[in-house]
């Protein structure tokens, strides 16, 4: 099972709503992985957590908060966000963490976000 | 900072034909590299996986090589099909968990 599991699939806020993004992976991965991705742009990353930690922030926007309860769940919390945040976020993960290259990165369908 | 490029940014062609993306890189300091295709609307399905100690690598129809020393790499897709029509994406891996993406290829194959 190489699956990464996110949703929702769609997802529709106001600007001074609360939300959270979620993903799964059972494929015993310990870095996990979000991606924003603009229309006809490839993926840009925001965040890596390896073994549950945070290792990796783009400099990325506070209202944007990761969570990683576990080794198997990544959670994208969302805050008072803008139009501009409007993409598809794309979560991953791979089998291993940093210092340990070479493995394949695994992508799911991602969840859609408009904020109106 | 590391650049990732495609080219060509958009290919038509018939059935049957043999295909060549590009991908370059600028810096060749890196772990690996790995093809997605990005169908419209979806995630990313990961294609093939070359370690920087590789040269090549196959699966079906597709073999994607690497040349580390200038910064290279190809996917060569075989007999296209229409249901190759997607964007192809290459991205690298460098000594962190960071995967650098490049600014992909949309290829369209028609009957």
């Amino acid at each position: 099972d190489t699956e990464v599991t996110q949703t929702p699939k769609h997802l529709v806020m106001g600007m001074t709503n609360k939300k959270s993004l979620k993903c799964e992976q059972h494929m015993g991965h310990r870095a996990m992985y979000w991606y924003k991705q603009k229309a006809k742009k490839p993926p840009e990353l925001m965040f890596v957590y390896s073994y549950e930690k945070l290792s990796i922030n783009e400099s990325v926007p506070s209202r944007f908060s990761p969570e990683c309860p576990n080794s198997s769940l990544l959670n994208l919390h969302l805050h008072a966000l803008q139009p501009e945040d409007s993409a598809l976020y794309l979560c991953a993960s791979s089998q291993g963490g940093f210092s340990r290259p070479g493995n394949t990165i695994y992508f799911g369908e991602g969840s859609w976000l408009t904020v109106v | 900072k590391q650049e990732v490029t495609q080219i060509p940014a958009a290919l038509s062609v018939p059935e049957g034909e043999n295909l060549v993306l590009n991908c370059s890189f600028t810096d060749s300091a890196i772990y690996n590299l790995q093809w997605f295709r990005q169908d419209p609307g979806k995630g990313l399905t990961s294609l093939l996986l070359i370690q920087s100690s590789q040269r090549e690598q196959t699966s079906g129809r597709l073999n994607a090589s690497l040349d580390k020393s200038s910064g290279r790499s190809t996917l060569y897709i075989a007999a296209s099909q229409p249901g190759d029509s997607a964007t192809y994406l290459c991205a690298v891996r460098e000594n962190t968990d960071k995967l650098i993406f490049g600014t992909g290829t949309r290829l369209q194959v028609f009957p």
